[in-house]
């Protein structure tokens, strides 16, 4: 079983909806996660994030974690074709001695498109 | 800040060659990641620098391969005698320093190798 399980999808949506991506993780030790947005061929670019429990907005994006189910989301409000894209969810873990790796651990991605 | 560069974008090569590639990171950015991502799954850690030292490897880095970072600036990833299983996206990412904690890393474009 891996760390990190993310639905790859593929989603498709209407221009205009909210969309809901979602992954659950198992390792406790998760303290930081992040959402990346990714193109076809491209780098993963960071989208957002957040440390522990609870809910960050950032314009149309909003993500939460809630540590005790072991989940976290991202909602994308108003959704556009330009966010086509695959997601990526990705955390780290918590108490770290300075000068240690924070590798990330990631989601396998949803493929999402956003039809006009 | 142009953000983290990577060199080659794209390699071809046959089985059993030498292959090495190139990550700019973000100026004053002393952590710096490799990871390799292959179709469908997200990106998995492969080792980290913190200047120019070599902190962590990945039970996924075999021998064959080999990163350094002179000067604790650029850093280069090579491997020997390549395989078909080498096939991937290779993608580098920088974040900058921190204390005990998670950080943000930046992620280039990536590196895409092709092994016939």
């Amino acid at each position: 079983q891996k760390e990190v399980e993310q639905d790859p999808g593929p989603l498709s949506v209407p221009e205009g909806a909210i969309v809901s991506l979602n992954c659950t993780y198992s390792n406790s030790a998760f303290q930081y996660f992040m959402w990346y947005r990714q193109y076809s061929r491209k780098g993963p670019e960071l989208l957002m994030y957040t440390y522990s429990s609870g809910n960050k907005e950032d314009g149309r994006f909003t993500a939460q974690v809630d540590k005790s189910s072991k989940y976290i989301s991202l909602f994308i409000r108003d959704s556009q074709p330009s966010d086509s894209a695959t997601y990526l969810c990705a955390m780290s873990g918590g108490v770290i001695e300075a000068g240690s790796a924070r590798q990330l651990t990631f989601g396998s991605g949803t493929q999402l498109t956003v039809l006009p | 800040d142009t953000g983290v560069s990577q060199n080659p974008r794209h390699k071809i090569t046959k089985r059993g060659q030498n292959v090495t590639f190139r990550c700019d990171p973000i100026s004053e950015h002393n952590r710096l990641y490799w990871y390799r991502q292959t179709l469908g799954q997200g990106p998995e850690f492969l080792t980290y620098f913190q200047n120019e030292a070599q902190l962590e490897k990945s039970r996924l880095l075999s021998d064959r391969f080999s990163a350094e970072r002179p000067k604790g600036s650029f850093s280069t990833l090579e491997i020997q005698r390549t395989e078909q299983g080498d096939s991937a996206m290779y993608l580098c990412a920088s974040s900058p320093a921190g204390g005990a904690g998670g950080d943000t890393q930046y992620f280039g474009p990536g590196t895409r190798l092709t092994v016939l």
